[in-house]
């Protein structure tokens, strides 16, 4: 298995509701990682895991909420989201935080928020 | 700020044509990874070059690191209409996160 599985695929949620994003990959890979994409923009990272240890956060709001239950699941929890956080969130794994083989993405969960 | 600027924005050449993409980034990075994306969806990986590397190729993708000047491009040879696709650079550092450039749309007309 050589993929990293995001569900779902489109989600849209009120600015009241409580969603979660789920991300699976067995690839035994040890770093996982999640990404928010604007429309025609790069992709902007949110959180990294490692070892499934929060080890970097780019000082993305509490309305989301990231865990990492075990080496192959990543969730991000939604809550209390506003317009502007309308995008593609994508998840991403890598053998290790440190290794150089490259990122392996999943096909995102776009995301409105209405 | 973004890790990585890519000039040209958009590119667009005849299918045949070669293509090349460049990618200038700011801080010491251990890799530089270059993906494609189309139509919004997932990145796909294609080709990665360490920082004691200059060159580095792959079927019809070559590479270049220029660690001195802080930049990359990215060539791809006899583009085909299935090349159309957005292209990322992104560099990867000792903090163990890779940051990515403002990326390049290709178009390749048939």
């Amino acid at each position: 298995d050589t993929e990293v599985t995001q569900t779902p695929k489109h989600l849209v949620m009120g600015m009241t509701n409580k969603k979660s994003l789920k991300c699976e990959q067995h690839m035994g890979h040890r770093a996982m990682y999640w990404y928010k994409q604007k429309a025609k923009k790069p992709p902007e990272l949110m959180f990294v895991y490692s070892y499934e240890k929060l080890s970097i956060n780019e000082s993305v709001p509490s309305r989301f909420s990231p865990e990492c239950p075990n080496s192959s699941l990543l969730n991000l929890h939604l809550h209390a989201l506003q317009p502007e956080d309308s995008a593609l969130y994508l998840c991403a794994s890598s053998l290790g935080p440190f290794d150089s083989y490259g990122y392996t993405f999943g096909s995102g969960t776009r995301l409105t928020v209405v | 700020s973004q890790q990585g600027e890519e000039d040209p924005q958009a590119l667009s050449i005849q299918e045949g044509e070669n293509a090349t993409m460049n990618c200038s980034y700011k801080t010491s990075i251990n890799n530089l990874q270059w993906y494609r994306q189309n139509s919004g969806r997932g990145l796909v990986h294609l080709i990665l070059i360490r920082s004691n590397e200059r060159e580095k190729h792959s079927g019809r993708l070559r590479v270049t690191l220029d660690t001195s000047k802080k930049s990359s491009s990215l060539l791809i040879t006899a583009s085909r209409a299935a090349d159309t696709a957005s292209y990322f650079c992104a560099g990867h550092t000792n903090a163990g996160k890779s940051t990515f450039g403002d990326g390049t749309t290709l178009t390749v007309k048939p």
